[in-house]
């Protein structure tokens, strides 16, 4: 069963726009983490934000936010004022941890990013 | 401190070859995870090895396999290449010690069956 699931193949912002990414996610294991990547087109996979499944705020880290809706299980990405190096994939992912072991990163099929000048 | 590198950068191989692949954490990080990267599939985890132990492995047949060392670095080997080998293979290392554990990863190795 697909358990990150990332909606928008494509998506197209205008430069110094917010965008928001989709990312639902399902599993029944009550600790986890979820984390975003950037994947430009050399690609490496640079980490952006992470949210874990026991933290009350909503994770914030620089011009990227995660709106993080438990209930919901959704996380989506905040990119704020979009800049031209913003391009690029994103990855959503999830580690599963309950019972105390570190699962490998459960991504989803990303999503294209274009910034447009 | 540096990042991780893996080696090389690219790769082209023929059907029935085999491949070994690098990877060096970063400094002080003891779990290297490895995955791939086709088009089709998405990412796909392969295995993590974690203080020169397999900890975990993904659903690939048993032509890929991997090793640590003692100083952390690690390798893939895929034996029998198949066109549907080609693909980018990704490494990542953590230091697991707490629920946020980010994997950082390298630029990759584009491997290319022929």
């Amino acid at each position: 069963a697909q358990k990150i699931t990332q909606t928008q193949p494509g998506m197209f912002v205008q430069e110094k726009e917010a965008v928001t990414l989709d990312c639902t996610y399902d599993t029944s294991d009550p600790s986890y983490g979820l984390f975003w990547y950037k994947q430009p087109s050399s690609g490496e996979m640079i980490f952006l934000i992470y949210q874990g499944s026991y933290d009350q705020q909503n994770a914030t880290e620089g011009r990227y936010s995660l709106n993080f809706q438990k209930a919901r299980k959704s996380a989506n990405l905040v990119i704020s004022a979009s800049q031209l190096g913003d391009s690029a994939m994103y990855f959503c992912a999830m580690r599963e941890i309950g019972g105390g072991s570190q699962g490998n990163l459960i991504f989803g099929k990303g999503t294209k990013l274009s910034v447009k000048p | 401190k540096a990042g991780v590198t893996q080696t090389p950068r690219y790769l082209i191989k023929t059907r029935g070859q085999q491949v070994t692949l690098s990877c060096s954490p970063i400094s002080g990080h003891r779990s290297v995870s490895w995955y791939q990267q086709t088009p089709g599939q998405g990412l796909q985890f392969l295995f993590e090895y974690f203080s020169e132990t397999q900890r975990n492995k993904g659903n690939f047949p048993g032509r890929f396999s991997g090793r640590q060392f003692s100083n952390s670095r690690s390798e893939m080997n895929v034996s029998t290449l198949e066109l549907g080998d080609s693909a980018l293979y990704l490494c990542a290392s953590s230091d697991p010690g707490g629920d946020r554990t980010e994997a950082f990863f390298g630029q990759g190795t584009r491997l290319t069956v022929v």
